[in-house]
């Protein structure tokens, strides 16, 4: 039973919309976070949270918005997307004690 | 700037050998270093993982070996199956919420 979902699997969208990605995790865990996985770049974060209502930028934030509604839930938004968005995006959750699980993922294609 | 190197970018070894996965890092603060496993499709998971006051760490065919001075880890996957076939991503953390650092990643394929 998968404890991270994440939804949409796959979308596509077009240049300059909005896009939101979601994030449901039934760990009870308080971090959640959101990984970019771009072929020879490995994962990298975006923006993470340690607690509902609030927001930590990541390594590459810019472009992307985080929300994290309750503790369970963590979306991800691109207001204007862009191609360069184009990637599999990733959510985790984690207890803080170190181990990060994450859930299959979002193919997300630009046009 | 990437804090955490892996090489080589893929690897391919046949079934029984011992396939050897290096990682680097810059940032002499962090002191965990775990190992995720990814399989086409799916997100990664926690494979074996080691505290920088450990230099050896083993779990079954799965070993790391850490080298704190020089800045390095190595995953040695002995014995390797069809199986085995996946990306691994070594990542290095500070502890500071939980935060990973992830590689670029080692796709290793296992030819029986």
């Amino acid at each position: 039973e998968a404890a991270v979902t994440q939804s949409p699997r796959s979308k596509v969208a077009v240049t300059g919309g909005k896009v939101t990605l979601s994030c449901h995790q039934t760990n009870n865990h308080d971090y959640m976070y959101w990984y970019r996985q771009d072929t020879g770049h490995g994962l990298r974060l975006i923006h993470y949270s340690y607690v509902a209502d609030s927001t930590e930028k990541g390594d590459i934030p810019d472009g992307y918005k985080a929300s994290r509604p309750s503790q369970e839930n963590f979306s991800l938004i691109l207001e204007l997307a862009s191609l360069s968005q184009t990637a599999v995006y990733f959510c985790a959750s984690s207890d803080g004690k170190n181990t990060l699980y994450f859930g299959a993922g979002t193919r997300l294609s630009v046009l | 700037q990437q804090q955490v190197r892996q090489s080589p970018q893929s690897l391919t070894v046949w079934e029984g050998e011992t396939a050897i996965l290096n990682c680097s890092y810059e940032d002499s603060t962090f002191n965990y270093f775990p190992w995720y496993q990814q399989f086409p499709g799916e997100g990664p998971a926690l494979l074996i993982s080691i505290r920088s006051v450990s230099d050896k760490k083993e779990d079954g065919r799965f070993t790391i070996f850490f080298n704190k001075r020089e800045k390095k880890l190595s995953l040695h996957i002995t014995d390797s199956q069809p199986g085995d076939s996946a990306t691994y991503f070594c990542a290095a953390s500070d502890s500071n919420y939980n935060v990973l650092y992830f590689g670029s990643g080692t796709k290793l394929t296992v030819e029986p």
